[in-house]
């Protein structure tokens, strides 16, 4: 069974820029989260896509968006990139929406915005 | 609205002491808590949970909580702690079908 993988594993990109990062969801998980860990935080939600609809959001503005695709991989698409947007991201995949079931959590992408 | 509060950024035990890190939270309805241990350049992995029944909750490693409502408490403990315990320790309610936060963290160091 493979586990949650993320890519790419770093990435420096400059203010104003646009990124996107990639998850692959566990075996036979359909629903995917998406987190922003700053230095020293907590992971602060961003948003969970199920079978390829976002199912809730953050408190994220709308340039932070995302996809899911029919093999419930994920993308999360940062738009006009800002120095605080520098941040672990980490993707989650669960078998089912909502966040009462076990997430099983990617190593995540750090993100370096200079 | 909900919190969460970790006392505590860090905390320092010897190998085979007592483990306790603190999670206190408020939430207007019962809710769902969890603690999560991150090891370094690792993703979040799950400790243990509570969601109804039983309050105290054991959970992966030797680790256990126990869900006190009248103190809005969720402490996680281990009676014994290893080496291998040294990692960042998360704490998360979820109130609802989308609400959820996490605490700060606690970073745990284990001294030999």
């Amino acid at each position: 069974e493979t586990g949650v993988t993320q890519s790419p594993t770093h990435l420096i990109k400059t203010r104003g820029q646009q990124v996107t990062l990639r998850c692959s969801s566990q075996s036979g998980h359909n629903t995917v989260s998406w987190y922003q860990q700053a230095l020293g935080q907590g992971p602060q939600f961003i948003f969970q896509y199920y079978r390829e609809e976002e199912n809730g959001r953050g408190n994220f503005p709308p340039r932070f968006s995302g996809l899911q695709f029919p093999n419930y991989s994920s993308e999360l698409n940062v738009n006009a990139l800002e120095l605080d947007d520098s941040a672990l991201y980490l993707c989650a995949s669960s078998p089912a929406p909502g966040f009462s079931n076990e997430q099983f959590f990617g190593p995540g992408t750090r993100l370096t915005v200079l | 609205a909900q919190s969460v509060t970790q006392l505590g950024s860090h905390v320092s035990v010897s190998e085979g002491a007592l483990v306790l890190l603190r999670c206190n939270y408020s939430s207007s309805v019962p809710p769902y808590l969890f603690w999560y241990v991150q090891y370094p350049n690792q993703g979040l992995q799950l400790l243990l949970k509570y969601t109804t029944g039983a309050t105290l909750v054991k959970g992966i490693n030797g680790f256990e909580a126990e869900f006190k409502k009248s103190e809005t408490s969720f402490h996680l403990t281990k009676p014994s702690a290893h080496m291998s315990d040294a990692a960042e320790y998360f704490c998360l309610i979820i109130q609802g079908a989308q609400k959820l936060v996490f605490g700060q963290g606690t970073r745990l160091t284990i001294n030999p």
